[in-house]
């Protein structure tokens, strides 16, 4: 089954840092993009993050570039989100997302399930 | 950036009835638009690719379709499987989603 799977979510105080995996099985992970895709409750959803199948292409939007870094172990079959100088505003669900047809700029056909990372003073 | 307006953000609707959701793009996408379903605590569900090719599995009363920048999602019938709130997503530069419309029962 084609599967993925957030963890590393939970309560932080601003300013503080947090580190989300995202674990792909049931497909050839290493031939694919991923995404980082959040929503904050009640909201739309906000694309976070894109890395490119090898890692060598990587987008951030701007609301979270300079302090997320995403990165991946394709050996590992897994996914990465490094955030940094958390703020209220990022408070959010964090989906991982694959790209549809593996690379370049494709709707998201699989998505995990979700952690949820709350950001509290 | 690209910025998706969908309208209405809310409609109520009965099983059987016809369901049409639009979503316009602030600048040309070409055909680079997407299609999601998401419930509630759930993640999103690709249901329709590219403006108007069904995902694998996507039942066939879905459709969509496009007129310039203005973009449509069709429910031929509505199911009660169906309420639920739909997002659309632009590719053609980054992603870039719509605020959602939420499907409910009347």
């Amino acid at each position: 089954e084609v599967q993925l799977v957030e963890s590393g979510g939970g309560l932080v105080q601003p300013g503080g840092s947090l580190r989300l995996s995202c674990a792909a099985s049931g497909f050839t992970f290493s031939s694919y993009s991923m995404n980082w895709v959040r929503q904050a409750p009640g909201k739309r959803l906000e694309w976070v993050s894109y890395i490119s199948s090898s890692s060598s292409t990587i987008y951030y939007a701007d609301s979270v570039k300079g302090r997320f870094t995403i990165s991946r172990d394709n050996a590992k079959n897994s996914l990465y989100l490094q955030m940094n100088s958390l703020r209220a505003e990022d408070t959010a669900v964090y989906y991982c997302a694959r790209a549809q047809w593996g690379s370049g700029v494709d709707a998201f056909d699989i998505w995990g399930q979700g952690t949820m990372v709350t950001v509290f003073s | 950036d690209i910025q998706m307006t969908q309208s209405p953000s809310a409609l109520s609707a009965s099983v059987g009835d016809r369901v049409t959701i639009t979503c316009r793009a602030s600048q040309s996408i070409s055909s680079w638009l997407a299609w999601y379903q998401q419930k509630p605590g759930k993640a999103p569900k690709l249901l329709i690719y590219q403006t108007s090719s069904l995902e694998s599995g996507v039942p066939s009363r879905f459709s969509g379709s496009r007129s310039g920048t203005e973009f449509t999602l069709t429910i031929s019938s509505l199911q009660p499987d169906d309420f639920a709130t739909y997002y659309c997503q632009q590719y053609n530069r980054l992603w870039t989603f719509g605020q959602g419309t939420k499907v409910e029962f009347k």
